[in-house]
């Protein structure tokens, strides 16, 4: 089983649509959760940590549940730009440094 | 406030040549971290590094591969003897000390693509 697991998509949706991925981990003992955000050819950028409590960020909403060790990213009023391959990445956990990153999964807005 | 310098951006070295790769991270980061992608991949952890000290080096191949981050200097990645299969895009990263929040994500650098012809 893979540390991180994400569907690899690639979800294709219109513009303003509301669309959601999910991931999950392996490692309980994870302490630490994100959503990066990579562009076609260029590095991996933070888009927003996950918090227990859920968090949101504009039109982006992030959840974690411990219990079922899986995370969720929510992008609603989806636009053009948002086309991309978002990140899941999953940090640390019975004493390690590492940073585990999803393999991505890739979306398509169209006009 | 410079970001996470990587260079060169761009390699092209022949097989059984040697892949020099660097990365300067953010000032005030101690901490490194080296990433690859190959094409239609996630990336994949290979090492993490403090100054003069390898602390999790356990996603580096055996043979061929070393890194380092001296006292003075950026990171240095080292693929000897290169083969196609090391053609990817090498990422780093960089962070505070591990006495940082742990919800503190990576800055990354922009990549360098190695090719090998």
């Amino acid at each position: 089983r893979k540390e991180v697991e994400q569907d690899p998509g690639p979800f294709n949706v219109p513009e303003g649509a509301t669309v959601a991925f999910n991931c999950t981990y392996s490692n309980s003992a994870s302490q630490s959760f994100f959503w990066y955000r990579q562009d076609c050819r260029k590095e991996p950028k933070l888009l927003m940590s996950v918090y227990s409590s859920g968090n949101e960020d504009g039109r982006f909403t992030a959840q974690l549940n411990r219990a079922s060790q899986y995370i969720s990213l929510l992008i609603r009023d989806s636009k053009l730009s948002d086309s991309a391959t978002y990140l899941c990445v999953v940090k640390g956990g019975t004493g390690g440094f590492k940073t585990i990153f999803g393999a991505g999964t890739r979306l398509f807005v169209k006009a | 406030n410079a970001g996470v310098m990587q260079n060169p951006r761009h390699l092209v070295r022949r097989r059984g040549q040697e892949a020099r790769l660097r990365c300067s991270p953010m000032k005030g980061h101690s901490h490194v971290y080296w990433y690859r992608q190959l094409p239609e991949e996630g990336l994949k952890f290979m090492v993490y590094l403090q100054k003069e000290n390898i602390i999790d080096e356990s996603g580096m191949p055996k043979e061929r591969f070393s890194a380092e981050f001296p006292k003075e200097g950026p990171s240095i990645l080292r693929i000897q003897q290169v083969v196609r299969g090391d053609s990817a895009a090498y990422f780093c990263a960089s962070s505070l000390p591990t006495g940082a929040p742990a919800n503190y994500g990576y800055t990354f650098g922009s990549g360098t693509r190695l090719t090998v012809v």
